[in-house]
């Protein structure tokens, strides 16, 4: 069965440092892979998708992620954060063709100014 | 409208008592989703059109839950004899058909 993991509940990173956000996913083929991110009382964002190619996607805020096949992961990367960025970040994974994602429990992140 | 768009944003209802979530989909979107989130969770799916027909709806957790989108645009996902454990934001999507989806604001219930 298809799953997605964040193994981070929580990030705190000081604005103008790195982020890296954590994500692992379980499915058996090359499934389709999506970062969004949520403002508290807001829906979700899309920032990146993953469907094939390039195994390293840009997408929207500055933000990137890296597939990486041999580690099932999605990795979703910002050089350098905003304090506008202090939100929540949800992984999600679609199997190619289909209509349904899941997705993981997020991971809060939070800036220090 | 430019994105998806759900009404109300919030909803108070008393244990017991039906409510009606709307969404508008983006003109066009042949598929339309409802996912539950409950309170930090990441959605979950709860069913699945395209156009009117609802091809998917093993994600709805009670027969109290039903959705429908009788002329393939809008949808309504109605709640009967409302309870606790469904107290939730309900997001909306659509997708041109099953590609990227697009999600609206959502609606939060909470049931007293």
């Amino acid at each position: 069965a298809q799953s997605v993991t964040q193994p981070d509940i929580h990030i705190t990173v000081s604005e103008g440092a790195s982020l890296e956000l954590r994500c692992n996913y379980s499915y058996g083929a090359t499934p389709y892979l999506f970062w969004y991110v949520q403002s508290p009382g807001q829906g979700l964002q899309l920032l990146l998708k993953y469907f094939s190619g390039d195994t390293l996607v840009q997408g929207i805020k500055g933000f990137e992620a890296e597939f990486k096949r041999s580690q099932s992961s999605f990795n979703l990367r910002k050089p350098s954060v905003h304090w506008s960025d202090a939100a929540e970040y949800f992984c999600a994974v679609g199997a190619s063709g289909t209509y349904k994602y899941i997705f993981g429990t997020g991971t809060r992140l939070k800036v220090l100014a | 409208g430019a994105g998806v768009s759900q009404s109300p944003r919030y909803k108070v209802a008393k244990r017991g008592q039906d409510v009606a979530l709307r969404c508008d989909p983006i003109s066009g979107h042949v598929s339309l989703f409802w996912y539950q989130q409950a309170l930090g969770q990441g959605p979950e799916f709860l069913t699945y059109f395209q156009n009117e027909a609802q091809l998917d709806k093993s994600g709805l957790p009670s027969d109290r839950f039903f959705a429908e989108r009788p002329e393939g645009s809008v949808s309504t996902l109605k709640i009967q004899r409302t309870q606790q454990e469904d107290s939730a934001v309900y997001l909306c999507a659509s997708s041109l058909y099953t590609g990227t989806q697009y999600f609206g604001p959502g609606t939060r219930l909470t049931v007293l």
